[in-house]
């Protein structure tokens, strides 16, 4: 598609249960990166993928936290025994050359654990 | 550890110019960026600086000084639309971005 696109925009879940979120990036986009971002804070950097393999997933706080590529294109972020401390609005991103190879971000999935 | 530095909020006064400034210090430097962010929408690009100096782009202006691990965004002749959050990011030796918390500017009539 055109830009990178994330669905859905809204979940509110109950603790312990289990959740998927998904992002559709830049076609042709090999590189993928998630990040989460609270209130009054700047995003926070989980996992980043290069084509089907994540390249660096040193950002996933513990293992409830897992992320998968499997084709190189949508990835899905996974969160086993959601807490109310993961209540966050977790953004997907890909790199375009404009003139730093910045981040462009999807409008994100604003996830409630409540 | 790697750390920027922003101030929490602003004001300013529609058709004024602004100055957000950031400090950072990080794990190696290969570029500076600055993001604004609408209240509910997410960041998007607005400038980037690898090199010491000022880059101009219409109303916004970013500078930066590596030697001294500063950054401004500049903003002109305010906009009621101006009113957002701009975010710091630095990207460090791993090419990782580093970001700040964001500056909210409030802009009044």
């Amino acid at each position: 598609g055109a830009g990178v696109s994330q669905t859905p925009s809204n979940k509110v879940t109950e603790k312990g249960k289990y959740v998927e979120l998904r992002c559709d990036p830049i076609s042709g986009h090999t590189a993928l990166y998630w990040y989460r971002q609270s209130l009054g804070q700047g995003p926070e950097f989980l996992i980043y993928f290069q084509g089907t393999g994540a390249a660096d997933d040193s950002g996933l706080p513990n293992d409830r936290f897992f992320a998968v590529r499997p084709e190189g294109s949508v990835s899905t972020l996974k969160i086993q025994r959601t807490e109310r401390g993961d209540s966050a609005v977790y953004l997907c991103a890909t790199p375009t050359w404009g003139q730093g190879w910045e981040q462009y971000f999807g409008p994100g999935t604003r996830l409630t654990v409540t | 550890g790697q750390n920027i530095d922003q101030p929490t909020e602003m004001t300013a006064t529609e058709g004024a110019i602004v100055q957000i400034n950031c400090t950072y210090q990080t794990s190696g430097f290969n570029g500076l960026f600055w993001y604004q962010q609408h209240a509910g929408e997410a960041p998007t690009f607005l400038s980037y600086n690898v090199l010491d100096g000022l880059e101009e782009k219409g109303r916004f202006s970013s500078f930066l000084s590596r030697s001294k691990g500063y950054s401004y965004l500049l903003l002109k002749e305010l906009q009621m639309k101006d009113s957002a959050s701009y975010l710091c990011a630095v990207r460090d030796s791993n090419y990782q971005l580093i970001w700040g918390a964001g500056t909210k500017l409030i802009i009044k009539p």
